[in-house]
């Protein structure tokens, strides 16, 4: 199995301002996935980050808002720009490993 | 779009009772995903199924694939406390690669013991 490793596990933060959430996998992957839980509802994916290329973002989400970096094949990036209380959600990167889909723990995210 | 509905949005039962869950779609899925996440973690991986009619076990899980290819069906036999979490399906959107993911709404479940 993978062990996906996030920080910060949890911050608050002032509308306005951005945060930098990042990833760490244990192994060499190919592609990385960002995706978002808000409160009390289900998974929703961002995007995938391909090491060496730009990411791909899923309808409805922008690069300004979600800006990711991916610099080798085991960490990846998400910032999330210009919050409002409305991006007060759980973050969580995925890897695909042997097939199967490994989820981090996610950082949990308040816009105050 | 795609959507995936399951019910019962929640559960609140005794240790060592039998629970069941569904997981709907309008459209056709070539892969369903059971996955569970409890508080303060990423989802966990139960059950894989890609076949229609599909019946597998993991211990004390079974999910059945759909005869239709528009749902899915998760039993838990004999719950134990450990059980809590809020389970999900999901499988590939848009009928793409099982690494982009589209989950279902989720079904929280409470085992009392």
């Amino acid at each position: 199995s993978a062990v996906i490793s996030q920080k910060p596990s949890r911050d608050i933060c002032q509308r306005g301002t951005s945060l930098t959430i990042q990833c760490q996998v244990d192994s060499q992957v190919t592609m990385m996935f960002w995706y978002r839980q808000q409160p009390g509802q289900s998974l929703t994916l961002i995007a995938t980050a391909n090491q060496g290329s730009e990411a791909t973002y899923e309808s409805g989400f922008v690069i300004d808002k979600f800006p990711i970096s991916r610099p080798n094949l085991t960490f990846s990036t998400l910032t999330v720009s210009n919050m409002s209380p409305e991006d007060s959600s759980i973050y969580l990167c995925s890897v695909t490993l042997f097939g199967e889909q490994f989820f981090g723990p996610g950082t949990r995210l308040t816009v105050l | 779009g795609q959507q995936l509905n399951q019910s019962p949005q929640s559960m609140f039962i005794q240790e060592g009772e039998d629970v069941s869950m569904n997981c709907t779609s309008s459209s056709i899925f070539n892969t369903w995903l059971w996955y569970k996440q409890e508080p303060g973690e990423g989802p966990v991986l139960l059950i894989a199924l890609y076949k229609a009619g599909e019946l597998t076990s993991n211990g004390r899980l079974t999910a059945q694939f759909g005869i239709t290819r528009k749902d899915s069906f998760l039993n838990i036999s004999a719950s134990i406390p450990s059980d809590v979490g809020i389970y999900f399906c999901a499988g590939p959107r848009y009928g793409g690669a099982t690494n982009k993911l589209i989950f279902g709404t989720g079904t929280l479940l409470a085992v009392q013991p």
